[in-house]
């Protein structure tokens, strides 16, 4: 079956305007996760999705990064007014049930974000 | 949570072993991976560990972890260019949803 997809698999956009980065997961799967990956640097945990629960934002790095997932469908990732700094690739996984088992999370492609 | 740390380059000849390190930092950590991620491409889940077990052996993989000092290497035997990539250590810490990954290692195979 398909696996996760993201799109676009590339961005570039202008510092201070908003970028959405979308993620269609694994049909199923109720969990989903967005990791930011900068150069040279691992993946760093942004938001967590489980189901009808809030989501855990606790990975988010400041007002401007929000995301959305309606039941367990596709997830937006939007970012607002771009920094430099959030130049990177933004990964998805999706997990067919909750909890942070990596032998369950299936990751998307990515979307590589350039700010200009 | 603190920082799983690995060595950020590696490189090995053809049809030598590579052994790629990692530090992480939860001793209650439940499971720990390794990923593998291409060029342009999403990350590859490789193999993983229980943490009430010392070595895992998977072909040409193999994962040694040592809880006391909170050590974890995978090992590839007979490294093929194939296998030039960046590979990641992951950890579950306590308490929380999502994985913690280390830096990457950058392993280029020199045929």
């Amino acid at each position: 079956g398909a696996g996760v997809s993201q799109s676009p698999s590339n961005k570039v956009t202008e510092k201070g305007k908003d970028v959405e980065l979308r993620c269609d997961p694994i049909s199923g799967h109720t969990a989903l996760y967005w990791y930011r990956q900068r150069l040279g640097q691992g993946l760093e945990f942004l938001i967590y999705f489980q189901g009808n629960s809030a989501p855990d934002k606790s990975g988010l790095p400041s007002d401007r990064f929000s995301a959305e997932r309606t039941g367990e469908s596709v997830s937006t990732l939007t970012i607002q007014r771009t920094q430099q700094e959030d130049s990177a690739v933004y990964l998805c996984a999706s997990s067919p049930r909750g909890g942070p088992r990596g032998d369950e999370q299936y990751f998307g492609p990515g979307t590589r974000l350039t700010v200009t | 949570g603190e920082d799983v740390e690995q060595s950020l380059f590696l490189s090995v000849r053809e049809g030598d072993s590579s052994v790629i390190n990692c530090t992480y930092t939860d001793s209650s950590s439940t499971y720990l991976y390794w990923y593998k991620q291409e060029p342009g491409a999403g990350l590859q889940l490789l193999t993983y560990i229980f943490s009430n077990m010392d070595m895992k052996q998977d072909q040409r993989l193999t994962v040694l972890l040592n809880k006391k000092d909170k050590h974890l290497s995978l090992r590839i035997a007979d490294t093929q260019t194939g296998d030039s990539a960046i590979y990641f250590c992951a950890e579950t810490q306590t308490g929380a949803n999502n994985l913690f990954f280390g830096t990457g290692t950058r392993l280029t195979v020199i045929p």
